[in-house]
């Protein structure tokens, strides 16, 4: 399917487990983000990514590890859960060569993982 | 850095009437670019409208618009004849002007609106 796909949606695991969320978009962005969705905040960006082997922290990067080999896939991972981890995670993509940083050059969200750290 | 406030945490309108979503925003920046997202139940982040700080005319896209107060730092989203789709929660966001492309959405906390049937 084209577009921006996040897997899996839901997912609960104990605390000191490593989780990897995957993220997936067909567009060929340059741009990938990952954003986390907590009650009180809206959400706050942990990393990005400019292309295939380039990325960057955002605003709230401990706990996580990225990585980016190939442009379609930004995994995110927690290497030792926390309870404090627990939260929605959206992926996002962005076309990097079209109007770059211009109004309509807008990032595309995909429909979140849901992460329960017990 | 930026900031984006919301200060109403929830927000209720009869079906067909008019409401107005505020926010308002803190930046040294003079380019950027205002947003508004729609996130109903279904989780997926939907980008309502857009507005230009460079423009002075208001964005509108069908029954959403926008009061953009540049000076004041204000940007409020009116929903015009509310449909029982509209309800959702409803996030500000603003991002700088940049010639990489890179530059992150900051969000509000966000609005939640109810559609009164």
């Amino acid at each position: 399917d084209a577009g921006i796909t996040q897997s899996p949606r839901y997912k609960i695991t104990e605390t000191g487990r490593q989780v990897t969320l995957m993220c997936h978009q067909t567009w060929s962005h340059s741009y990938m983000f990952w954003y986390r969705q907590d009650l009180g905040h809206g959400l706050r960006l942990i990393y990005y990514s400019a292309a295939a082997d380039i990325t960057d922290k955002g605003e709230v990067p401990d706990g996580y590890v990225v990585s980016r080999s190939k442009t379609e896939n930004f995994p995110l991972t927690l290497e030792s859960a926390t309870r404090s981890q627990t939260s929605v995670y959206f992926c996002a993509s962005k076309d990097g060569l079209r109007l770059a940083g211009g109004p309509y050059n807008e990032q595309f969200f995909g429909p979140g993982t849901r992460l329960t750290v017990l | 850095a930026q900031t984006v406030t919301q200060s109403q945490p929830e927000m209720s309108v009869q079906e067909a009437e008019t409401v107005t979503l505020s926010c308002t925003y803190d930046t040294s920046e003079s380019d950027y670019y205002l947003f508004w997202y729609k996130q109903p139940p279904s989780r997926q982040m939907i980008l309502v409208i857009r507005q230009e700080a460079y423009k002075q005319q208001n964005a509108t896209e069908n029954r959403f618009s926008v009061n953009f107060q540049k000076a004041a730092k204000s940007f409020s989203l009116k929903i015009s004849d509310s449909q029982l789709g509209d309800a959702a929660m409803y996030f500000c966001a603003y991002r700088r002007k940049s010639n990489f492309g890179n530059e992150k959405l900051t969000f509000g906390t966000g609005t939640r609106l109810t559609i009164i049937p």
